[in-house]
């Protein structure tokens, strides 16, 4: 089966603070993604990465940064946490022919 | 007019109810439809994955995708409790991948089986 990991299922951090949100998958997955899903607006693509070192911007890129350094592993970054980051974060991957998303079990971030 | 369209509900059915669930869509260059199920502070499951038009069975649950029609289903027969989640509808075009690789949601239908 399909492991999508996040590191946290709750984090609470302060306005203002660098937040790091870290996920791996182990299925050898070339693209990986991050979403945030909020009530009534659904999932929203922030970024997402095709390879190792590369990147792309989503629906919703600003306020956040992303890194590759590894296949496995893909890094959300808040560079400065604020209140209206505060949101249900989801991690998916998938392989690049078979188009199914595979998901984490989301972090649940609260900015105070 | 927004690419996925979804009834967000919430819906409610007694257990053993047939549910249907249903999205449409603007872009006809979709090929790849999902369905997936999200239970209350998880992450989405992926619970159906169809190309193209044509029905699909797996149990209780039968997905249909009608491309002239720009719509797509989920049903549910029997309906559980363990049924009650948000189902959430994607859909892909048929160049997916590399630098293109980006699923279109719909807003999710929040379902509720009563026993």
């Amino acid at each position: 089966d399909v492991k999508v990991t996040q590191s946290s299922r709750y984090l609470v951090k302060r306005t203002g603070e660098k937040v790091f949100l870290e996920c791996v998958q182990d299925m050898d997955h070339e693209n990986m993604f991050w979403y945030r899903q909020d009530p009534g607006l659904g999932l929203r693509l922030i970024y997402f990465s095709y390879d190792v070192k590369m990147k792309e911007k989503g629906d919703i890129p600003e306020g956040y940064s992303v890194s590759r350094e590894k296949k496995e592993r893909f890094s959300l970054i808040l560079e400065s946490a604020s209140t209206n980051q505060t949101s249900m974060y989801l991690c998916a991957s998938s392989f690049g022919i078979s188009t199914e998303a595979f998901f984490g079990q989301g972090t649940r971030l609260t900015v105070v | 007019q927004k690419e996925v369209e979804q009834d967000p509900g919430p819906l409610s059915v007694p257990e053993g109810a047939i549910v249907s669930l249903n999205c449409t869509y603007s872009n006809s260059a979709f090929q790849y439809f999902m369905w997936y199920r999200q239970y209350s502070r998880k992450g989405p499951e992926l619970l159906m994955y169809t190309y193209s038009s044509g029905n699909k069975e797996d149990g209780r649950f039968t997905a249909q995708v009608d491309k002239s029609s720009k719509y797509i289903s989920l049903f549910i027969r029997d309906s559980q409790p363990s049924d009650s989640a948000t189902y959430l509808c994607a859909m892909t075009p048929m160049n997916y991948g590399g630098s293109q690789g980006n699923l279109i949601f719909g807003k999710g239908t929040k379902l509720s089986v009563k026993p």
